[in-house]
């Protein structure tokens, strides 16, 4: 029973255009949203975060939309950049716990 | 810099075996978590220790699975009898605690289990 999901494996997009990376949860209990950034061989780096008191957060090219009727939160990031090619992971916390329920990650690829 | 360290990057062993497998959180940070990723899967958590709490164990897929954590710093996840389905990267993270929201993660330790 998968509570993130991350239906896309994988997006393509050139170089100086909008990524738009998504990302569905199930328990409505989750009070906060975050963002981690994969490279190979390495560990996942957090990116942006969101509370579900919020919107929108933005911080630089990067922007977390959270959309609690729908339970649906995107990570946009425009201009991409080539160096942004690696995996995103969409991770919830649930109240009360700091315990982070993670999706299954979507492969970007920036090209020129 | 000091950031989360785990050890050994890399393990093969044979099914049957134990292993340990070590994480050296940020100083000063009182939570630590153990996750893993298994091929095309995402993080999944194992266990989460918070200062002197009894740990949130909830994530251990079975009792071949153990970890501990000495003197609230060091970590060390132990495999008994291992399967080939615990071939996985098994990443530490830590955070300062107090619901302090990011964690910081090491750089994993690939384990195959032949």
């Amino acid at each position: 029973d998968q509570q993130v999901k991350q239906n896309s494996p994988s997006l393509s997009v050139q170089e100086g255009r909008i990524s738009i990376l998504n990302c569905d949860y199930t328990n409505s209990m989750f009070d906060y949203f975050l963002w981690y950034k994969k490279y190979p061989a390495e560990g996942p780096t957090f990116l942006i975060s969101i509370s579900s008191i919020k919107d929108k957060n933005e911080d630089g090219r990067f922007t977390v939309f959270l959309n609690k009727s729908a339970k649906h939160l995107s990570l946009h990031i425009v201009p991409s950049q080539p160096g942004d090619s690696a995996v995103y992971f969409c991770a919830a916390r649930g109240y009360n716990t700091d315990k982070l329920i993670f999706g299954t990650g979507t492969r970007l690829q920036v090209f020129p | 810099g000091a950031g989360v360290s785990q050890s050994p990057s890399n393990k093969v062993t044979e099914k049957g075996k134990d292993v340990e497998l070590r994480c050296d959180p940020i100083s000063g940070h009182t939570a630590l978590y153990w996750y893993r990723q298994s091929l095309g899967q995402g993080l999944e958590f194992l266990i989460y220790f918070q200062g002197n709490s009894a740990p949130d164990k909830s994530g251990l897929p079975s009792d071949r699975f153990s970890a501990e954590r000495t003197g609230g710093s060091v970590s060390t996840l132990t495999i008994q009898r291992t399967q080939q389905e615990d071939s996985a990267v098994y990443l530490c993270a830590s955070s300062p605690g107090n619901s302090y929201n990011e964690q910081f993660f090491g750089p994993g330790t690939r384990l195959t289990v032949l």
